[in-house]
């Protein structure tokens, strides 16, 4: 498609919960993104995949967190047990080439809700 | 703490006025790029500058580009009601291998008609 596809658009989840969010690239391109937005302002880096392969996770919170971008499947992220503080609006973005050469296109977000 | 920094935080005009928004950043960079994103939506990307670049015009949008001085500026003219939202400078820093984008805290514009 042409546009980043993000489901689900809500998501509740009791503290403790597991919590899974999809995210379809534009077809055709290779590059990855999830960020995490708190509260308006600060866009946090998450994890970059290059196809199916991890690009960069320096801002992946290794205890708890994970993805995954499988062939011919939705990419995925996936929060185990739940924190109040995993509440935020997670972002996924995809780009054709790498960001040295061009903008990222981003989904509308997922709300986390963390109760 | 993230590499940009924007000020203002909070910018509001009438309609017909120019907007600017300025962001400053800390590690040498390949490209700077702003986004826009209308409120609960996603960032849509506006344009970028490479580093070997001082200026670019997109329709009415001006970026400038100071590496000496770690910034970049925003300028939007002829403001209108529907360009209100939050604007975001984003940075390819030049140690990554252009695995990510690193944001600003923002500015939130609003243009009154």
């Amino acid at each position: 498609g042409e546009e980043v596809a993000q489901t689900p658009k809500h998501l509740v989840r009791g503290e403790g919960q597991k919590a899974k969010l999809y995210c379809a690239p534009i077809k055709g391109h290779s590059y990855v993104f999830w960020y995490q937005q708190v509260l308006k302002n600060e866009f946090k880096f998450l994890i970059s995949f290059q196809n199916e392969n991890v690009f960069d996770e320096t801002g992946m919170p290794k205890e708890r967190f994970s993805a995954k971008c499988l062939p011919n499947s939705p990419c995925s992220l996936e929060i185990q047990a739940t924190k109040l503080e995993d509440s935020a609006v997670y972002f996924c973005a995809s780009s054709h080439r790498s960001l040295h050469l061009g903008g990222a296109f981003f989904g509308q977000g997922t709300r986390l809700t963390v109760v | 703490s993230q590499q940009g920094e924007e000020d203002p935080q909070a910018l509001s005009i009438q309609e017909g006025e120019n907007a600017t928004m300025n962001c400053s950043y800390k590690t040498s960079i390949n490209n700077l790029q702003w986004y826009r994103q209308n409120s609960g939506r996603g960032l849509v990307h506006l344009i970028l500058i490479r580093s070997n670049e001082r200026e670019k015009h997109s329709g009415r949008l001006r970026v400038t580009l100071d590496t000496s001085k770690k910034s970049s500026s925003l300028l939007i003219t002829a403001s209108r009601a529907a360009d209100t939202a939050s604007y975001f400078c984003a940075t390819d820093a030049f140690y990554n291998q252009g695995g990510k984008l690193i944001f600003g805290q923002g500015t939130e514009l609003s243009v009154k008609p």
